[in-house]
């Protein structure tokens, strides 16, 4: 079975500080996808990132970031100079053929 | 581009009753996926439609059911609702089943009562 650990329910950070939100998976998959999505108080999923497995170089989209460490099946996402509106819950998903997705984390950024 | 629709955005029926949430995808995209999530918790994959086939199916009981039509929009319809069925209903689109990039509607948001 495919599942996914966010083992933080909870972080804050102050403002433009970094964050780094963690994240490992179980599969016997060779071929996925990662992703790293944000959920506001609107509660609509918000992509943030993705990763193929396929690529050993780590995504970046701006100030959000991952690690991506196939074989420790682990895939945390970073953010830098971290600003009032990234005040969200962070869902960790894996996709081999349905997506899986984490517990979440809330984070809250601090002024 | 309009992004993933649904609707209702917000509804409450009773315990029996039958519902039916709306999906259409963003405009090119042929597959659509469906998720429900409790309060409290991640998303979980109810289906995914491909080309108006069921190409995935999660761990739900049989009173969920879903079609793709051929304009590629979907809907789910659950029946005998039970109070356990309260969430939010998420649909999501992407060009093709495994496309590295999903998007996801607003939701609709379900109460039993």
């Amino acid at each position: 079975a495919q599942t996914v650990t966010q083992s933080q329910p909870e972080m804050s950070v102050q403002e433009a500080e970094t964050v780094t939100l963690s994240c490992t998976y179980d599969t016997s998959e060779n071929n996925y996808y990662l992703f790293w999505y944000k959920q506001p108080p609107s509660r609509q999923m918000i992509l943030v990132i993705r990763q193929e497995a396929y690529k050993q170089q780590n995504a970046t989209e701006n100030r959000f970031s991952v690690n991506f460490q196939k074989a420790a099946k682990s895939f945390s996402l970073k953010i830098s100079d971290s600003q009032l509106g990234d005040t969200a819950m962070y869902f960790c998903a894996f996709m081999a053929n349905d997506m899986r997705f984490g517990a979440g984390t809330r984070l809250t950024v601090k002024p | 581009d309009a992004g993933v629709t649904q609707s209702p955005t917000h509804l409450i029926k009773t315990r029996g009753q039958q519902v039916t949430l709306r999906c259409s995808p963003i405009s090119g995209h042929k597959s659509v996926s469906w998720y429900q999530q409790v309060l409290g918790q991640g998303p979980q994959f109810i289906f995914q439609y491909y080309e108006k086939e069921e190409r995935g199916r999660g761990n739900f009981p049989d009173r969920f059911s879903a079609r793709q039509f051929p304009n590629y929009s979907s809907e789910l319809n659950v029946n005998a609702l039970l109070l356990g069925d309260s969430a939010l209903y998420l649909c999501a689109s992407s060009l093709y089943g495994q496309a590295p990039a999903i998007y996801f509607g607003e939701g609709s948001w379900l109460t039993v009562v």
